[in-house]
């Protein structure tokens, strides 16, 4: 079973930009969150995709934004970078049809360096 | 919201020894508590998880303890090897929404 693919690994982009990362899945995964990583924030929840509905957001401001498709890849937007938007983006799938809480599978992540 | 505490940011212990860290929750109707493993440059693993009608689970060399009426887990690593060194996580789950401990740098010494 392949894992969960995050396209693309590495981007550079100025200030002012916008951005879209994508994530595929594992199939028959349907959730899908989006996580932003930095050194010594740990990983902080963005939001979380089900069947297309963005179900629970994090405390982020509105210039990201994610959506999910009906074969459950989802693709986060972040429009107007800052220096400060610089991170590992990693977004993971569960199985958790029954929101119970469930392992999650990251994929290896994308870099973002804003400058 | 969730907001979860992890201690200690760095922890350094020779092998062979046991390495502790402990997590703090906020949010009481929170129902599962995974820990993950991040290896340098990797993504992270799950290692071990427990649900909050259980108060202690083992796996090999590793366990994880839950109180509920305190909102603390904790996360035991026995007899310590050098591959042990990763930076863990813990969480916890409520309603969609998975939330990370800032996370713990284990150094495990020869």
């Amino acid at each position: 079973k392949a894992g969960v693919t995050q396209t693309p690994r590495y981007l550079i982009k100025t200030r002012g930009q916008q951005v879209t990362l994508s994530c595929s899945p594992i199939s028959g995964h349907r959730s899908v969150s989006w996580y932003q990583q930095t050194p010594g924030q740990g990983l902080q929840f963005l939001f979380e995709y089900f069947s297309e509905t963005q179900r629970n957001k994090g405390n982020f401001p509105g210039r990201f934004s994610g959506r999910q498709f009906s074969n459950s890849r989802s693709e986060m937007n972040v429009s107007t970078l800052e220096l400060g938007d610089s991170a590992l983006y990693l977004c993971a799938s569960s199985f958790n049809p029954d929101r119970v809480g469930g392992e999650a599978f990251f994929g290896q992540g994308t870099r973002l360096t804003v400058v | 919201g969730e907001n979860v505490e992890q201690h200690p940011s760095t922890l350094s212990v020779q092998e062979g020894d046991s390495a502790v860290i402990k997590c703090t929750y906020s949010d009481s109707a929170s129902n599962y508590f995974p820990w993950y493993k991040q290896e340098l440059g990797k993504r992270p693993q799950l290692i071990i998880d427990i649900r909050s009608n259980v108060g202690e689970k083992k796996d090999q060399r590793i366990a994880v303890t839950l109180n509920k009426t305190a909102k603390h887990f904790s996360l035991h690593i026995t007899e310590t090897q050098p591959e042990d060194s990763a930076v863990y996580f813990c969480a916890a789950y409520n309603t969609d929404k998975l939330i990370f401990g800032t996370g713990t740098r284990l150094q495990v010494f020869p």
